[in-house]
């Protein structure tokens, strides 16, 4: 149990495009989403927090227009990266949470963006 | 503030032999301690984590840890390493003042040789 997936595991898109990457968790149902990004040999950044049918929390740094986050049902988010610049590209890896705080987070197998 | 400190950016063993990954914390609540493996382009799997329970945690394949209060030490062990244990190790922190947000070591790269 607790399988999260992503959607897609690879992508690249020219600069100026628009990326959505999906986030499901298949066999439980998620109150909270979290979005992280991560560069080459470094650690996970948290982007922002999403609870199903309310606005995204981001964190400090993250342009929340650039970065849009969308938590449609309990086991669906979606970041769509809007004008995606080459500085973009990034491993970009979403985890789900049951309804406690303290829950464990379930990660997804991440999304490789490439944009050229 | 939460934080974690991971004390080897790398660790080589050889196959068959223990590994040991250092990871020291801070909190000012009652942490809970998480350790994730990834591997190559993957997503990051759960290990163990700790939760105020029982201070010597046993996880998946093989791995545990002990939760050392007096030496806010969270470190990862594991008695015989196999080729398939080569990967990247993260200590994990969450406690009451972030929200029970992740906050991540910088990682641990493990290279077993056979």
């Amino acid at each position: 149990g607790a399988v999260v997936s992503q959607h897609p595991s690879r992508v690249i898109c020219k600069s100026g495009t628009s990326v959505k990457i999906e986030c499901r968790s298949l066999d439980f149902q998620a109150t909270t989403m979290f979005w992280y990004r991560q560069f080459p040999k470094k650690s996970l950044m948290l982007m922002a927090t999403s609870n199903e049918g309310s606005k995204a929390t981001y964190e400090q740094g993250v342009e929340k227009d650039k970065f849009l986050i969308n938590h449609a049902s309990l086991t669906l988010s979606t970041l769509t990266v809007t004008s995606a610049h080459p500085e973009d590209s990034s491993f970009y890896i979403c985890s789900a949470r049951r309804g406690s705080r303290t829950d464990t987070q379930y990660f997804g197998p991440g999304t490789r963006l490439t944009v050229l | 503030a939460q934080s974690v400190t991971q004390l080897d950016s790398h660790v080589s063993v050889s196959e068959g032999t223990p590994v040991l990954l250092r990871c020291n914390y801070s909190s000012s609540y009652s942490p809970s301690l998480f350790w994730y493996v990834q591997h190559p382009n993957k997503g990051l799997q759960l290990l163990l984590k700790y939760t105020s329970a029982a201070t010597l945690v046993k996880g998946i394949n093989g791995f545990e840890a002990e939760f050392k209060k007096s030496e806010t030490s969270f470190h990862l062990t594991k008695p015989s390493a196999h080729m398939s244990d080569a990967a990247e190790y993260f200590c994990v922190v969450s406690d009451l003042a972030n929200d029970y947000k992740l906050s991540f070591g910088a990682g641990t790269t493990v290279t077993v040789r056979a």
